[in-house]
């Protein structure tokens, strides 16, 4: 069975500086990798995501991740926050043949 | 963009009662999900539906919880006789696949037990 953990449940950072939320999975088959955001009162949105390939996904928004399968991880990255990118973001996965699985979320705080 | 779309967007409804939330799925879909989400908590798995079938379920989905494709177009999810922690954003999804290919979500619908 797969799992998720989203290691901050809310992080700070300043506008324009960088962000990088972390992102570990368990798994004992392949994996594919998501991101989705939830701005304030609105549905689940997919930033990116991983099925094979590259390491390096880009995604909208200018958010991209990088898939490291011996860190079991897929932190999401932005070099430059803006205060629009406050929202929540899951992390999940899934397995071939089997559903997706979220993180607990984590919360992204922009400070003016 | 297609998109998957939800009905009510919030519901408030007395303990004990029933309730149907609606979604509508992306046409060419033929995955269908419902998860749930209380309030500051995880995205949480619910069912997955397949083929006019359910293909899996959590152990939160007993038997209060049903869902149903009840023409070509609509997936419902059925609430027999809510408990307060009924209460909780119902997100439908929807995938062309039933793995690694996007799922799609709608907006949520809002369930307010009281």
């Amino acid at each position: 069975a797969q799992s998720v953990t989203q290691l901050d449940s809310q992080v700070p950072v300043f506008e324009e500086a960088p962000v990088e939320l972390r992102c570990n999975y368990s798994s004992s088959v392949s994996v594919y990798l998501f991101w989705y955001v939830q701005y304030p009162n609105q549905g689940l949105q997919l930033l990116l995501k991983y099925l094979s390939g590259s390491t390096l996904v880009k995604g909208i928004n200018g958010f991209e991740a990088e898939f490291n399968k011996s860190q079991t991880s897929f932190h999401l990255r932005k070099p430059s926050v803006h205060i629009s990118d406050t929202a929540e973001y899951f992390c999940a996965v899934s397995g071939l043949g089997d559903k997706i699985i979220f993180g607990k979320g984590t919360r992204l705080h922009i400070l003016p | 963009e297609p998109e998957v779309t939800q009905t009510p967007s919030h519901q408030v409804t007395q303990m004990g009662q029933e309730v149907i939330l609606r979604c509508v799925p992306i046409s060419n879909h033929l995955y269908f999900y419902w998860y749930r989400q209380i309030l500051g908590q995880k995205v949480e798995f619910l069912v997955s539906f397949y083929n006019n079938e359910i293909s899996e379920k959590s152990e939160i989905f007993d038997d209060q919880f049903s869902v149903e494709r009840p023409d070509g177009s609509n997936f419902t999810l059925k609430i027999r006789s809510t408990k307060l922690e009924d209460s909780a954003m119902y997100f439908c999804a929807s995938s062309e696949s039933f793995s690694g290919n996007t799922i799609y979500f709608g907006e949520g619908s809002w369930l307010t037990v009281v």
